[in-house]
């Protein structure tokens, strides 16, 4: 069976620090990965998205980068964090020919002081 | 731009009653999924129920039902016989299916079952 790893739980981290948030995805390959931010009491606000190795795809301009160094493997960095990344980060995968649905990590509360 | 509502913020029910959670969507597309995701408070999301726009039969996934009314762009949850572990926050969200990197998703209702 598939299972997504995402770590760590909880993440507390000072203004101007870097940020490497880890998704790994078993169980299946050429997945689509994708990472999510829940704002608080909110809806998920797509970040970015991942058809392949390399391949990354942006949907909102920020202070965030995505990469794929492998096929099952999705990270998301910072160079230097803001106030305003505080969140919760979801990462997700999908089945190319899975009808959309989408399976989702446990996520990661990010503060940001 | 497609776009998903919630209009309750929050809803409570009794347990072992029937609660209805509200969605509507606007597409100019004709060939979509919709899904309903729930978020307990351990926020682990966790996918519901989903919907082929396709299909005009109403998904059910044991005590969870939909209501789809494709030309109304109503997408509802029904709950039957509610129990206190359906407690948590429920995303309706929207996906074109020729875009599946494109899954939208609504503001969410918070359901509390009571006992």
């Amino acid at each position: 069976s598939q299972t997504i790893h995402q770590w760590p739980a909880t993440l507390v981290q000072p203004v101007g620090s870097p940020l490497s948030l880890e998704c790994t995805v078993e169980g299946t390959s050429n997945p689509n990965l994708y990472w999510y931010r829940q704002a608080a009491g909110r809806g998920l606000q797509l970040l970015f998205y991942s058809v392949g190795i390399g391949q990354i795809s942006s949907e909102v301009p920020q202070n965030l980068s995505a990469s794929r160094p492998q096929d099952r493997q999705f990270i998301l960095s910072s160079k230097k964090l803001l106030l305003s990344d505080s969140g919760f980060y979801l990462c997700a995968w999908s089945a190319r020919t899975g009808g959309g649905k989408l399976f989702f990590g446990s996520g990661t509360q990010l503060s940001v002081l | 731009a497609q776009t998903v509502t919630q209009s309750q913020p929050e809803m409570s029910v009794q347990e072992a009653e029937t609660v209805t959670l509200s969605c509507t969507y606007d597409t100019s597309e004709n060939n979509y999924y919709l899904f309903w995701y729930k978020q307990p408070p351990s926020r682990q999301m966790i996918l519901v129920i989903r919907q082929e726009a396709y299909k005009q039969q109403n998904a059910t996934e044991n005590r969870f039902s939909v209501n789809f009314q494709k030309a109304a762009k109503s997408f509802s949850l029904k709950i039957s016989d509610s129990q206190l572990g359906d407690t948590a926050m429920y995303f309706c969200a929207f996906m074109i299916r020729r875009r599946n990197n494109d899954m939208r998703f609504g503001a969410g209702t918070r359901l509390t079952v009571k006992p």
